[in-house]
């Protein structure tokens, strides 16, 4: 079974610096997607980026951007120029391609802090 | 409005009551799916439905029952409450057909406190 893993429980960053969040997954598959999602204190699940696994290219959404490792099974999100409201929990997510009979795997999240 | 929605948003209930949370959507699509969160566990598929007809359990279903009324709407029962079901309860929606990786689009998330 795949299992997704969010190292830093914790982070804080100030506001207009760059801020990475880790996340790691295992898996035996060559073909699946990949996610962020951003949970403000709203509670709202919000989809932040996704990355197709057949794809060479970094997925960006203006200030968020990944760094996709397939080899080593990395999946790090960039927040640039950091804005008070990027403070939230962010999750990282696999989803397998083949089955979709499969769920989703969430990681545990990581709770990021924007100081001012 | 919202496109996925939820009901109730909070909910505080006694050990042994039965307790149903309602999700509809106007995305249209035709997967939908309840999850749990547990803080430090991110989020848990509890059951999913891939249309009216076909649903299935997750990987936390014990517990839990749902039912499919219809496409848009999807509900989730709790026969007898217990302490340990205090958790946010998200539901979602997914179209496999429309190139996302069969993104999950999530409702607002009810919050169920079980005394």
């Amino acid at each position: 079974a795949q299992t997704v893993t969010q190292s830093q429980p914790e982070m804080s960053v100030q506001e207009a610096e760059t801020v990475t969040l880790s996340c790691t997954y295992d898996t035996s598959e060559s073909d699946y997607y990949l996610f962020w999602y951003k949970q403000p204190p709203s509670r709202q699940m919000i989809l932040v980026i996704r990355q197709e696994a057949y794809k060479q290219q970094n997925a960006t959404e203006n200030r968020f951007s990944v760094n996709f490792q397939k080899a080593a099974k990395s999946f790090s999100l960039k927040i640039s120029d950091s804005q008070l409201g990027d403070a939230a929990m962010y999750f990282c997510a696999y989803r397998s391609a083949y089955n979709y009979g499969q769920n989703f795997v969430f990681g545990p999240g990581t709770r990021l802090s924007v100081l001012p | 409005d919202a496109d996925v929605t939820q009901t109730p948003r909070n909910r505080i209930t006694k050990t042994g009551k039965r307790i149903m949370l309602e999700c509809s959507q106007t995305k249209g699509h035709d997967r939908m799916y309840w999850y749990r969160q547990d803080p430090g566990l991110g989020l848990r598929l509890i059951y999913y439905s891939f249309d009216v007809k076909d649903i299935n359990k997750g990987e936390i279903s014990d517990g839990y029952s749902v039912s499919r009324q219809a496409q848009a709407k999807f509900s989730l029962s709790l026969e007898s409450a217990i302490p340990n079901q205090t958790a946010l309860y998200f539901c979602a929606t997914s179209d496999p057909g429309a190139g996302e990786g069969d993104t999950q689009y999530f409702g607002p998330g009810t919050r169920l406190t079980v005394l």
